[in-house]
């Protein structure tokens, strides 16, 4: 089963570009998430969707947005990047169990010069 | 709001050796607790989770983790490391928030586990 599929896997921005990384779910699962990850910083969440059409501000979503367009793709926009969003961002989603895990994608590191 | 510790930023063990990462969280209520692995260059693995029930919850790759309300950790132990232990682990909480829809899952900073043959 695929799970989650983030894309690209990785890529080099010019800064004052804009860039959407893909995320895409093949579980049915209604909640998704963004996450980035960075050095000594752990996980922190960008932005998250309970279900389809509805989107939420999560820790860090300065500079970025998202949109839940149907239930399996949940991309994340930056609009015109800067240096400080090099990172490694992280999709996730949650299960329909009552446990609270969350499924995470492979990553996709995004370096901004 | 949640918010997850994670006193080690980096451990070494000795191949063989047992092996506690701790953990410690702050909620107002019992939280979903989590602990992931990632290994260089992948993504998130679960390890185990704790919601309810036995506070010992045993987990993959022989690891296991113990709820201690009283303390408010989980902290993870394996009796015996091997090699391939050597990653990032990553505790987590996840809780409901304002208005009581949204689920976040809420990291601590990890910790970097070396393991010497």
């Amino acid at each position: 089963t695929a799970g989650i599929t983030q894309a690209p896997t990785s890529q080099i921005l010019a800064a004052g570009r804009s860039m959407t990384l893909r995320c895409t779910q093949d579980m049915r699962h209604n909640a998704m998430y963004w996450y980035r990850q960075d050095l000594g910083l752990g996980l922190r969440l960008i932005h998250y969707s309970n279900t389809a059409g509805t989107t939420g501000k999560g820790e860090v979503p300065d500079g970025y947005s998202v949109s839940r367009a149907n239930t399996d793709d949940f991309p994340l926009t930056l609009a015109s990047a800067v240096p400080s969003q090099t990172s490694v961002y992280f999709c996730a989603s949650r299960g329909h169990s009552n446990t609270g895990e969350l499924f995470f994608g492979e990553g996709s590191r995004l370096t901004v010069l | 709001a949640q918010s997850v510790t994670q006193p080690d930023i980096h451990i070494t063990v000795s191949e063989g050796a047992s092996l506690e990462l701790r953990c410690n969280y702050s909620y107002g209520a019992t939280p979903y607790l989590f602990w992931y692995v990632q290994s260089p260059g992948q993504g998130l693995q679960l390890l185990l989770k704790y919601f309810s029930g036995d506070t010992l919850v045993q987990g993959i790759k022989g690891f296991e983790a113990e709820f201690k309300r009283s303390q408010s950790s989980f902290n993870l132990r394996k009796p015996s490391v091997q090699w391939s232990d050597a990653a990032e682990y990553f505790c987590a909480v996840g809780a409901v928030g304002g208005g009581g829809s949204n689920y976040k899952l809420t990291f601590g900073k990890g910790t970097l586990l070396t393991v010497n043959p």
